[in-house]
């Protein structure tokens, strides 16, 4: 069945520096692509998306690409901050209400 | 704007119980699902619904009933509690398919 693969599972990261996390869908089909943070005790948040006709959004320090050709999205954190401290979920849409969800990479930021 | 309401935010069952657990949304979203979280395994979709009077089953169905009497409330029911479904429960609204969803603070669900 369709999946979604989210890599890495745990990252660790130095206050300033960059994240990047990584996403492999496998429908085709699939035409929306948000990503969520949660926070502990808290439900899932959007914090940005993109659509199959896009390839790069960003919104201040947050940036998503999307390479539909090899059904790959990624998430970009610059200047990381210790509040960037969380569990990200990427989430894959297909027609519909098919939504298929990574298993989330937990994110910390040492300062 | 209370956006999603989950209630309660703990429970602890006994397993062969049964319980609901609720959800409201104020935002007038005809889109509506019921997820649950474990360690791992990212969010799994249990039941959705895309209007009063229209449900669906998602990923993991077995053990979970819902309905939808009105556009604002989605209530999950578990019929016969079992130890396999503690996990933490989210429900979720969004205005359309393709549309940012909207979660709920989630309900802790302990199953002994």
């Amino acid at each position: 069945g369709e999946n979604v693969e989210q890599h890495p599972s745990t990252l660790s990261v130095q206050e300033g520096d960059s994240a990047v996390i990584k996403c492999t869908y496998s429908d085709s089909a699939s035409n929306y692509f948000p990503w969520y943070k949660q926070e502990l005790g808290k439900g899932p948040q959007l914090i940005i998306d993109i659509r199959s006709n896009v390839g790069e959004k960003k919104d201040q320090r947050i940036a998503v690409t999307l390479n539909k050709t090899a059904k790959h999205f990624s998430l970009h954190i610059t200047e990381t901050q210790p509040e960037d401290s969380a569990v990200y979920f990427c989430a894959a849409i297909t027609g519909g209400f098919k939504t298929i969800f990574g298993a989330g990479t937990r994110l910390f930021v040492k300062a | 704007n209370a956006g999603v309401t989950q209630t309660p935010k703990f429970q602890v069952l006994k397993t062969g119980q049964s319980m609901t657990l609720q959800c409201a949304q104020d935002m007038n979203h005809e889109y509506m699902s019921w997820y649950r979280q474990d360690p791992g395994m990212g969010l799994r979709l249990i039941h959705y619904s895309v209007g009063a009077g229209i449900t669906d089953q998602g990923e993991v169905p077995n053990g979970y009933n819902v309905s939808r009497s009105t556009t604002e409330d989605f209530p999950l029911r578990l019929l016969s509690a079992a130890p396999s479904q503690t996990s933490v429960y989210f429900c979720a609204s969004r205005q359309g398919a393709w549309t940012e969803a909207f979660f709920g603070q989630g309900t802790r669900l302990t199953v002994v």
